[in-house]
């Protein structure tokens, strides 16, 4: 089946250690996208790639990084993770960027200590 | 900045009970969609309404949206302790590139 995957599901790191966390389609879509997601709120989305192209929101911290090598994968890096970061991070694909619908991954529950 | 907002933000019916959650936002839409989201998963897409429609249904959900009022519900009827879960509605605007824009949702618990 066609599927967004995301890798790892949990992710410990220490306070300040860089981390990465992977995503993968196969769903050969144009535009992925990495949200933060904190207890009981909404996604807040940090930047997305249509293509190879990278936007950013506007309050998203300079700590956060992506990378898309390919169509396929996408990575988030935490640069330095602070106790603030802790969350869980969705990855999602879409075929185009305004108007279709999103299909997620099961997310990567990062813990920092 | 938050375009849809969910109302209520819980709520705890009965199983078997129809469970309806509003969806009110701010701008211009393409389409309103909807999703659920399990304990600690990720999203699902459930269903998308165009702005030129005004209902829509899928099994046991059912959609509107009054697009002269900015806002839609979503109906889930004889809920099920499985329908426990989040549920985000998300707005497509036509400014620019902007993706989807998720409300804060409705936290939902049906009790057996």
């Amino acid at each position: 089946d066609a599927m967004v995957i995301q890798n790892p599901r949990y992710q410990v790191t220490q306070f300040g250690k860089p981390v990465t966390l992977s995503c993968s389609q196969t769903l050969n879509h144009n535009v992925m996208y990495w949200y933060q997601q904190k207890s009981s709120q909404a996604p807040k989305l940090l930047f997305h790639y249509y293509d190879k192209d990278f936007n950013n929101e506007a309050d998203t911290p300079d700590n956060f990084q992506s990378r898309r090598p390919n169509t396929s994968f996408c990575f988030l890096d935490i640069r330095s993770p602070g106790l603030g970061d802790a969350a869980m991070y969705l990855c999602a694909t879409s075929r185009d960027r305004q108007f279709n619908e999103q299909f997620f991954g099961p997310g990567t529950r990062l813990t920092v200590l | 900045s938050q375009q849809g907002e969910e109302d209520p933000q819980a709520l705890s019916i009965q199983e078997g009970e129809n469970a309806t959650m509003n969806c009110s936002y701010k701008t211009s839409i393409n389409n309103l969609q909807w999703y659920r989201q399990n304990s600690g998963r990720g999203l699902v897409h459930l269903i998308l309404i165009r702005s030129n429609e005004r209902e829509k249904h899928s099994g046991r959900l059912r959609v509107t949206l009054d697009t002269s009022k900015k806002s839609s519900s979503l109906l889930i009827t004889a809920s099920r302790a499985a329908d426990t879960a989040s549920y985000f509605c998300a707005t497509a605007t036509y400014s620019g590139n902007t993706p989807l824009v998720f409300g804060k949702g409705t936290r939902l618990s049906v009790i057996a």
